[in-house]
């Protein structure tokens, strides 16, 4: 069935420091990715978003670009601060699906220090 | 900003004892579901409800679990006998069509069974 792997965490960063969170789906056919962010405490919000092949979602200084050929959508930022400490998780639907349901990876955890 | 409401944010409740979980969407959505994540791991995906019937369920969502739109307002799950693994973080979330539109998320409930 359709799934996501992200890599492992946590993930720990100095202030500044640059952040690749890895993710990889197995789907059949095309589907919308997603990453959605969760703060201590709080709900899954949105981060970013692509709809189709070599489309970049960005948000916050946040990217990720939907790579086909190699069915990956890696978070990236070039420069991590402390507020960006949380859960980042990766997700995927299917474009034309109806009501068929967000699938999610595991999350990972990422923790920036000063 | 519209957002996705739930309440109560914490439940405590002995196990056996029936809970009910609600959450108000976002007012012009269509789509509905609950996802559960139990303490540190993923989010795991229960229920997707349009039209006023179940569109999909995971087999997490046996029959101790029912959701109902009793109004024009309210999304609730229903959990008849509370078991200790039923303890988790309850998210709700809607969206405003199908295809590949994002997931609006709620807060989230945190469910405690003792």
């Amino acid at each position: 069935g359709d799934s996501v792997t992200q890599m492992e965490g946590p993930v720990t960063l100095s202030e500044e420091a640059f952040l690749t969170i890895n993710c990889t789906y197995t789907a059949t056919g095309y589907p919308s990715l997603f990453w959605y962010v969760q703060y201590p405490g709080e709900g899954l919000q949105l981060l970013l978003k692509a709809t189709k092949a070599d489309d970049k979602g960005s948000n916050k200084g946040f990217e990720a670009t939907y790579r086909k050929e190699t069915t990956s959508f890696h978070l990236e930022k070039g420069s991590v601060q402390v507020s960006d400490s949380a859960v980042y998780f990766c997700a995927l639907i299917f474009r034309n699906s109806g009501n068929t349901p967000l699938v999610f990876g595991k999350g990972t955890r990422l923790s920036v220090i000063a | 900003e519209p957002e996705v409401t739930q309440t109560p944010s914490h439940q405590v409740t002995q196990m056996g004892q029936e809970v009910i979980l609600r959450c108000v969407p976002i007012s012009n959505h269509l789509y509905f579901y609950w996802y559960r994540q139990i303490l540190g791991q993923k989010v795991e995906f229960l229920v997707s409800f349009y039209n006023n019937e179940i569109s999909e369920k995971s087999e997490i969502f046996d029959d101790q679990f029912s959701v109902e739109r009793p109004d024009g307002s309210n999304f609730t799950l229903k959990i008849r006998s509370t078991k200790l693994e039923d303890s988790a973080m309850y998210f709700c979330a809607s969206r405003r069509e199908g295809g590949d539109t994002e997931a609006f998320f709620g807060q989230g409930t945190r469910l405690t069974v003792v």
